[in-house]
């Protein structure tokens, strides 16, 4: 079945500092990638998306590449402030699945 | 307005309670899910409905039932609860195949 593998955390940076969060997946044909927050006490809300090979979804300064070759959708963002904080989940949902998989999630703490 | 909302936020029960919780979105979405998160963050999701079909993850004790009196609303109602079932529980919405959006949760505590 589908999987998808994310770094555990916590991931803990000073601001400004760059992030990168791995995440790989195993799936049957070519599913549509995402990542997810979840920021304290809220439910997850779409992050960015990328729906075929070496598309890039873009959000906030985050960025991830849907890499076939690799299975990897690691998420980026070059300069992380506090208020990224936050749990972050990676995701994926094959073409005409209903069913999600996502991964365990990875918490991102940022220090002043 | 809340595309997908829930109803309680917060609900503390005894064990061996039967217990509701109520979902609705108004985005026009076929396809609805419930899921269940634990102290560690971990996500599973518990069903996915839509006005077709009733996919039941199969780890999901049959205590659990989703019950939808139309297309925009899916409530969980929870027999005979019980410790373990403590989590925070999330709704969400899709137009299948896209992003899912969820609800802000619903924290429950079994004592």
């Amino acid at each position: 079945g589908d999987s998808v593998t994310q770094m555990e955390g916590p991931v803990t940076l000073s601001e400004e500092a760059f992030l990168t969060i791995n995440c790989t997946y195993t799936a049957t044909g070519y599913p549509s990638l995402f990542w997810y927050v979840q920021y304290p006490g809220e439910g997850l809300q779409l992050l960015l998306k990328a729906t075929k090979a070496d598309d890039k979804g873009s959000n906030k300064g985050f960025e991830a590449t849907y890499r076939k070759e690799t299975t990897s959708f690691h998420l980026e963002k070059g300069s992380v402030q506090v208020s990224d904080s936050a749990v972050y989940f990676c995701a994926l949902e094959g073409r005409g699945s209903y069913i999600p998989t996502f991964g365990r999630g990875t918490s991102l703490i940022v220090h002043p | 307005d809340t595309a997908v909302s829930q109803t309680p936020k917060y609900l503390v029960t005894q064990m061996g309670n039967d217990k509701s919780i109520k979902c609705e979105q108004n985005l026009g979405h076929d396809t609805m899910y419930w899921y269940k998160q634990d102290s560690k963050k971990f996500l599973k999701i518990m069903f996915s409905y839509n006005n077709k079909e009733l996919i039941i993850n199969e780890t999901v004790p049959n205590r659990f039932s989703p019950k939808s009196p139309d297309k925009a609303h899916l409530n969980l109602h929870i027999n005979s609860l019980e410790l373990g079932d403590s989590a925070v529980y999330f709704c969400a919405s899709s137009p299948g195949g896209r992003e899912q959006f969820f609800g802000p949760g619903t924290r429950l505590t079994v004592l």
